[in-house]
């Protein structure tokens, strides 16, 4: 299958400090590229769809300008977490959709651990 | 929003075949996905189904039927190490975007 890398794999950060988390496709172009959440024991949380080229989507109840998404080139997604606070502290996984051929699906990165002090 | 069933949980027996299904609303229906996901890691990706019908990949199969909204995922000669969260998402179109929904996951275990 495709690959897709998260950096950094984890993150420890005070209260009040943002956080940059990258999304990379290796070996695919990625239009679509997505932002989960996840905390213990839950299912994955839909954030955001990020569309090179273009502004994210938003899903309900997803502060905008508090999780900037920007997804610059066709391999590159980024999710900054602005003033982060303890709340924030989950798991972060990305995905990005393989449209290659007859493929039409979709890869995770390996996630991040996000911990705000 | 679009509902996603599967059961929260199942338990097997190491060499015995397990079949976890998953229900959802069939409207704007896209793709339905299955995923693997351990404690502390992200989903690996198992299978994908768009047509009806049944796909092998070796010890793993998928099956979709369309008109039921209904799919499975079939595990054979179970090894501990398939003790896992196991994911079905749904990928929906919807004012063209096409947006992937996950169910809450079944948490297989297996014993020896």
């Amino acid at each position: 299958g495709a690959v897709v890398s998260q950096h950094p794999s984890w993150v420890i950060c005070k209260s009040g400090t943002s956080v940059k988390i990258e999304c990379r496709s290796l070996d695919f172009q990625a239009t679509t590229m997505f932002w989960y959440r996840q905390f213990p024991k839950q299912s994955l949380m839909l954030m955001a769809t990020s569309n090179e080229g273009s502004k994210a989507t938003y899903e309900q109840g997803v502060e905008k300008d508090k999780f900037l998404i920007n997804h610059a080139s066709l391999t590159l997604s980024t999710l900054t977490v602005t003033s982060a606070h303890p709340e924030d502290s989950s798991f972060y996984i990305c995905s990005a959709r393989d449209r290659r051929g007859r493929t039409d699906t979709q890869y995770f990165g390996p996630g991040t651990r996000l911990t705000v002090l | 929003g679009q509902n996603i069933d599967q059961p929260t949980e199942m338990t097997a027996t190491e060499g015995a075949i397990v079949q976890i299904n998953c229900t959802y609303q069939t409207s704007g229906f896209n793709g339905l996905f299955w995923y693997q996901q351990h404690a502390g890691e992200a989903p690996t990706f198992l299978s994908y189904n768009v047509l009806d019908g049944l796909e092998e990949k070796g010890r793993f199969s998928s099956f979709l039927s369309r008109s039921k909204g209904y799919s499975y995922l079939l595990l054979k000669e179970l090894q501990m190490k398939d003790s896992a969260s196991y994911l079905c998402a749904v990928r929906y179109s919807s004012g063209g975007s096409f947006i992937p929904t996950f169910g809450r996951g079944t948490s297989l275990i297996v014993h020896p």
